[in-house]
């Protein structure tokens, strides 16, 4: 595709359960992030990917959270055992890294919601 | 991280300049000074990036200051679609786990009136 995509747009889901986050980015990125903005906030940092690793996962609010990228292309966030709080939307973003088209391009995010 | 500081709020008047500052006092020779903005209900987008010649494209112009502790996006002519939030951001060039690494602070919320 053209630019990143994520799945599902929307997902509402139980206190308790796990849920995944999809993230394909743009063909070629070698940075991924993930971020997420819960309701009239800014845009918190979770985790970024340099290909397949993480160099920084500070955002990562709990252990519930985790993330994974593979062959440098799809990316996943897992969060465990959802809480109320979790609700948001979590937003991904793909970019090259170094020189000048450095530019990061953003996916439409995935609103999740806890019940 | 290198910090960013902007406005919380700015408002203009349609087809009139605007001039969004933002002050990186600590900014290290290998940050590129980085602009996006966010629309309602819609995800981030690009709008320029520098690191030390003032740039210009399509949609703004970035003038940054000789000693790069500060820079200004500038709108040429506001229009009621450019009312959204915006964010200066470092990024860093240089290796090391902050490589590329795009973090956002609040923003400034532009506000355009007819």
């Amino acid at each position: 595709g053209a630019g990143v995509s994520q799945s599902p747009s929307n997902k509402v889901t139980e206190k308790g359960k796990d849920v995944e986050l999809r993230c394909d980015p743009i063909s070629g990125h070698t940075a991924l992030y993930w971020y997420r903005q819960s309701l009239g906030q800014g845009l918190e940092f979770l985790i970024y990917f340099q290909g397949n690793s993480a160099p920084d996962k500070s955002g990562l609010p709990s252990d519930r959270f985790s993330a994974e990228r593979t062959g440098g292309s799809v990316s996943t966030l897992t969060i465990q055992r959802t809480q109320q709080e979790d609700s948001a939307v979590y937003l991904c973003a793909s970019s090259f890294i170094g020189g000048e088209n450095t530019e990061a391009f953003f996916g439409q995010g995935t609103r999740l919601t806890v019940v | 991280d290198a910090k960013t500081t902007q406005p919380n709020s700015m408002e203009s008047n349609e087809e009139e300049p605007v001039h969004l500052p933002c002050n990186h006092s600590t900014i290290s020779g290998t940050d590129y000074i980085h602009w996006y903005r966010q629309l309602p209900s819609q995800g981030p987008e690009y709008v320029i990036h520098g690191l030390t010649s003032n740039v210009n494209n399509r949609m703004a112009s970035l003038a940054i200051a000789e000693d790069r502790k500060s820079s200004t996006l500038i709108l040429h002519r506001a229009t009621l679609r450019d009312a959204a939030v915006y964010y200066c951001i470092l990024r860093t060039n240089a290796g090391g786990t902050s490589y590329g690494k795009l973090t956002f602070g609040q923003g400034t919320i532009l506000t355009v009136h007819p």
